[in-house]
């Protein structure tokens, strides 16, 4: 298994621009989950999905989109980026209790 | 909602030393507290979780005790090696079916040699 892998692993965006990061799993977990972290401040919750066609906000949804159409995919979307977004931002997935991350993605808005 | 504090912010232990890392939740109904450990540059990883039926829990050097009436929980560190050195977050939420854990900002051990 792969686990979590998310695209692309580095990324860097204009002020007003948009992307979205992937995220896919192939463990079969109902879960996922998009944190994002910053210096010093812990993951903070984006949004999160309990199963295919079911997303709801997190702490920190604001200037964020996200869709899951299947049980595999979780992608996030940006619309317009602003510096406030610049961070490393984790995609998750859990069956029960343990999360199990991707390996990050980390985007910089200039 | 959920609030969740940490301290230290940083340690800094000689290898051999135990290490105490502690937070304090805010939501009495919380019931779950897991304990990730983040190496530099890596994703986070489960060490340790423990729910609020239990009291205490061991996995060889690592230990996580649970206070439900003070609301806090700590992570034990025995017998540092180097390689424990890594930033640990503790975490806790209402359940642990689907997990919208709201996490400390972290703690920085340094294990030196």
């Amino acid at each position: 298994n792969a686990g979590v892998t998310q695209t692309p692993k580095f990324r860097i965006l204009k002020i007003g621009q948009s992307m979205t990061l992937q995220c896919t799993q192939d463990m079969n977990h109902n879960y996922m989950y998009w944190y994002r972290q910053d210096p010093g401040m812990g993951l903070k919750l984006i949004y999160y999905s309990v199963g295919a066609g079911i997303t709801d906000k997190g702490e920190v949804p604001n200037g964020y989109n996200v869709s899951r159409s299947t049980t595999e995919d979780f992608p996030l979307r940006l619309e317009l980026a602003a510096p406030s977004q610049t961070s490393v931002y984790f995609c998750a997935s859990s069956y029960s209790g343990e999360l199990f991350f991707g390996s990050g993605t980390q985007l910089s808005v200039l | 909602g959920e609030n969740v504090e940490q301290h230290p912010s940083t340690l800094s232990v000689q290898e051999g030393d135990s290490a105490v890392i502690k937070c304090t939740y805010s939501d009495s109904a919380s019931n779950y507290f897991p304990w990730y450990k983040q190496e530099l540059g890596k994703r986070p990883q489960l060490i340790i979780d423990i729910r609020s039926n239990v009291g205490e829990k061991k996995d060889q050097r690592i230990a996580v005790t649970l206070n439900k009436t003070a609301k806090h929980f700590s992570l034990h560190i025995t017998e540092t090696q180097p390689e424990d050195s890594a930033v640990y977050f503790c975490a806790a939420s209402r359940n642990s079916g689907y997990s919208t854990l709201t996490f400390g900002k972290g703690t920085m051990l340094l294990v030196s040699p």
